[in-house]
């Protein structure tokens, strides 16, 4: 059974710096792509961006490029994004999902991680 | 970006009644190539994260209940949910994968 699974919730300072990882499991990690979404409290869902499973090449989206870096460990099948200069504005839940299709992220998402909390505050 | 507008934000509707979400998107995201809709729904219910219902805006996912259907194309699609259970409760979001991905705001579902 395919799995993604996050790691926990990071309470973080402004200004700081934070890394997420969601480690898979039951499929083949290079055949697919993982996605990252981000959703505010009480808000809709954001998409961040999009890496390659077999390669690392990222497609982020405009609004986040400079502030977040996607890598994947395939080693150990997961999936990190890392988020600098920390503003409250990015207190969310933080998700991560299974890319479909498999191109540059242009894709449905069909099994999603639990996601991670991230708190921001001073 | 392509611009989803939901609609209604919420609804309420009897136990066993049809329920109906409205998607309009900013621009066609059929694709002329295969003639797909590159749009899918979501539902996410309370504490949980977004369950994909359907896909290439009519295929649903395997497992979902056939109560829900998606119909549309172009730049106007609609999920309808007929014969509405309480376990149904949840916000609903469509997404366009046409272009980098964008979602709709919500739609939230409630019992009447």
């Amino acid at each position: 059974q395919v799995h993604l699974v996050q790691s926990g919730t990071e309470v973080k300072k402004p200004g700081a710096s934070v890394r997420l990882s969601c480690k898979t499991s039951g499929y083949t990690f290079s055949s697919y792509g993982i996605t990252w979404v981000r959703q505010a409290p009480g808000q809709g869902l954001e998409w961040m961006g999009w890496i390659a499973g077999y390669n690392g090449k990222t497609n982020l989206a405009q609004k986040f490029q400079g502030k977040i870096r996607m890598t994947i460990d395939t080693s150990t099948s997961t999936a990190l994004l890392e988020l600098a200069s920390l503003r409250s504005d990015d207190t969310a839940l933080y998700f991560c999902a299974r890319d479909v299709v498999g191109l540059s992220g242009q894709s449905w998402f069909d099994i999603w991680g639990q996601g991670t909390l991230v708190i921001v505050s001073s | 970006d392509i611009v989803l507008t939901q609609s209604p934000d919420s609804l309420a509707v009897s136990l066993g009644e049809r329920a109906t979400i409205s998607c309009k998107s900013s621009q066609s995201v059929l694709y002329g190539y295969n003639n797909n809709n590159y749009l899918t729904w979501y539902q996410q219910k309370v504490g949980q994260p977004p369950r994909v219902l359907i896909y290439w805006a009519s295929t649903r996912e395997s497992g979902v209940p056939d109560r829900f259907s998606g119909s549309g194309s172009g730049t106007d699609f609609t999920l309808s949910i007929d014969n509405v259970q309480a376990e149904d409760v949840a916000l609903y979001y469509c997404q366009q994968y046409y272009t980098n991905p964008t979602f709709g705001q919500g739609t939230r579902l409630e019992i009447k």
